[in-house]
This record gives C-alpha cells, structure tokens and sequence, in this order.
C-alpha cells in the first residue's frame, strides 16, 4: 500500500539553528500539506500545495519558515532560525486533488529544538 | 478561513457505551466532513467521511451525521472497545480551489473494560 514518506522521524537541534525536513507524497497526488501539530492539539495547517504551486500559506510564519515542491513531487519545510516554540511533530499529508478527497498522513518528523 | 470547533476535548465512557463528538464549522461553503482516529505515536488515519448531500453515513459501530444548517456534524461510535482509545479529529473543508483540510483540536476518548 503507497504510504507519504517523512524524513527524518525525529530531529534535535539547538535554536538560532536551520533544520530542514523533506516529505515524498504518494504518486499521483496532486496535492500536498504541510501540518504542525503541539502535542495535545489538532494539526494546524502550515502550507498547501497544488502541483508545484502554494495555494495557501497564511499560516506560515515567513520570517523563518519556508516550504518548496519545485517539481511538484515531493517537498522540504525549512525553518531557519529555529525556536523552541518550534518544537512540535510536523506531518506531511498529500490527497489526490484538494481539500475535498482524502487526505494521507505520513509518520512525521518530531523536532525538539534545546 | 474556515474554523472547526470541537467538543469534548476528553471523554471517557465505559466499555459497551456509546461516545458521541460534535464538531462546528464556520464556512458555509465547507462541503467535505472527514473524522481522523490518531493512537498514539501514530499517524491520523481517516475512518470515516462525509459529504454534503447526504445526512448520515454509517460503518460498522460508527456513524457520522451532519446538519449543514446548523454547521454542525457529529461523529457516534456504538458499543465502544478498548481499542476504540484514541484521539479523534474532525475536519472540514470546501471544494473550492485553494481550500484545505482545517482539523479541530481533537477528542481523547478513553474506553475502560
């Protein structure tokens, strides 16, 4: 069964630091999300993507985080510099044609920043 | 943007009972009701959705029902079992280019034998 591909699992960083997370959808979704999710809470959407295309990133905190599919395959969240509010699990989820199909999850990247 | 509100954010039910979770939205346009089921260190996984032009779907022990007047739907789980422990999310979106899938906080539904 195709699954959305997260890498890595976990990561520690120091804060003031870049850290850099990349997520392979399954083949032939057209669209891709980038969740944050505080333990506890509900993930909160960071970035949409459309083929190669942002279709929503107003929750993005652009001073420090940026997000890219340059070929509308698979993706890198970056955040640079880190803070430790930044510690949170960020899941990769792709559906096969926007918000109204299903969404898949990947295993996500649990960061601590220290 | 869309806002989902959901409620409780804990429940706890005795093995057999039945649990219900009620969500709001707040966009009119919002057509596509998914619940996701995370246990924990796990990812979400859908297991069960619902779409606008229906009013109640049924798998199994679980049944969604939605009422778009009233911008909510709600989420039933009948003769829960310890392994229906987790946290449960809804989520909302519109069919609109552009949209995205907006999640509540979530429920932690806690079943005890």
């Amino acid at each position: 069964e195709a699954e959305v591909a997260q890498s890595p699992r976990y990561k520690i960083t120091e804060k003031s630091q870049a850290v850099a997370f990349w997520c392979d959808p399954i083949s032939g979704h057209a669209t891709l999300y980038w969740y944050r999710q505080i333990l506890g809470q509900g993930p909160e959407l960071l970035v949409q993507f459309q083929d190669e295309s942002v279709v929503d990133d107003s929750q993005l905190p652009k001073d420090r985080f940026s997000a890219e599919r340059l070929k509308g395959v698979d993706s890198t969240l970056k955040i640079q510099p880190a803070e430790l509010g930044d510690s949170a699990m960020y899941l990769c989820a792709s559906s096969l044609d926007g918000g109204n199909t299903e969404a898949f999850f990947g295993q996500g990247t649990r960061l601590t920043v220290v | 943007g869309e806002n989902v509100e959901q409620h409780p954010s804990t429940l706890s039910v005795q093995e057999g009972d039945s649990a219900v979770i009620k969500c709001t939205y707040s966009d009119s346009a919002s057509n596509y009701f998914p619940w996701y089921k995370q246990e924990l260190g796990k990812r979400p996984q859908l297991i069960i959705d619902i779409r606008s032009n229906v009013g109640e779907k049924k798998d199994q022990r679980i049944a969604v029902t939605l009422n778009k007047t009233a911008k909510h739907f709600s989420l039933h789980i009948t003769e829960t079992q310890p392994e229906d422990s987790a946290v449960y999310f809804c989520a909302a979106s519109a069919n609109q280019a552009g949209t995205a899938l907006i999640f509540g906080k979530g429920t932690t539904l806690s079943v005890s034998s």
